[in-house]
């Protein structure tokens, strides 16, 4: 078991370019979310997905695009870099969204410049 | 809304001591999630529990619901405990989880 999945690990993009962050798990998991991460701020939801083919928006949404077309995977897409997306992503599984063990990536520390 | 907050912020200690990191939160959280994370490291989870008291190895997590307070203790700390320590409140529609800002914590060899 590979548990979840990120690539790339680090990434530098120029204002304007797109980009898409990869997440996979293998344990079968219906329940899967990005995160953000940034200085003196607790982790923010940005999408989720309670199952293939079905996605919502978290808390920060704006600039970015998910879908789920299998269980597996979760891709995040950047439509258009800015500054502000400067932060580490984390991606997250667990079988149900209720009283689970979240499992998560080891991130992807963007930079935009 | 749903809010977590934690105390303290940052927190230094010398090898052996017992540590308490502090997490309050609102109305509306069914369960909670302690969770590690280390300098440029992943996140791993520790806890979750709804109730009661969990225990693994020197970490021990505890719920007051009445009080909505949870407190994770480490026993006999040690300079590999050193990292940030979050917790997440799991509630409102979909069950999304609502993170502190994480404590962290240097131990001192």
């Amino acid at each position: 078991n590979a548990g979840v999945t990120q690539t790339p690990k680090f990434q530098v993009l120029k204002t304007g370019q797109s980009m898409t962050l990869q997440c996979a798990q293998d344990m079968n998991h219906e329940y899967m979310s990005w995160y953000r991460q940034d200085p003196g701020m607790g982790l923010r939801l940005i999408h989720y997905s309670v199952g293939a083919g079905i996605t919502d928006q978290g808390e920060v949404p704006n600039g970015y695009n998910v879908s789920r077309s299998t269980t597996e995977d979760f891709p995040l897409r950047l439509l258009s870099a800015a500054p502000s997306q400067t932060s580490v992503y984390f991606c997250a599984s667990s079988y149900s969204p209720a009283n689970t063990e979240a499992f998560f990536g080891q991130g992807t520390r963007l930079t935009v410049v | 809304k749903n809010e977590v907050e934690q105390s303290p912020q940052n927190l230094t200690a010398q090898e052996g001591e017992f540590i308490t990191i502090n997490c309050s939160y609102s109305v509306g959280i069914s369960a909670l999630h302690w969770l590690q994370q280390h300098p440029g490291g992943g996140i791993v989870s520790l806890f979750m529990l709804s109730s009661g008291k969990k225990k693994h190895g020197r970490l021990i997590a505890t719920i007051n619901i009445q009080e909505k307070h949870s407190s994770l203790h480490i026993t006999a700390s040690h300079p590999r405990d050193s990292a940030v320590y979050i917790c997440a409140g799991e509630g409102g529609s979909n069950y999304k989880l609502t993170f502190g800002k994480g404590t962290l914590l240097t131990v001192n060899p």
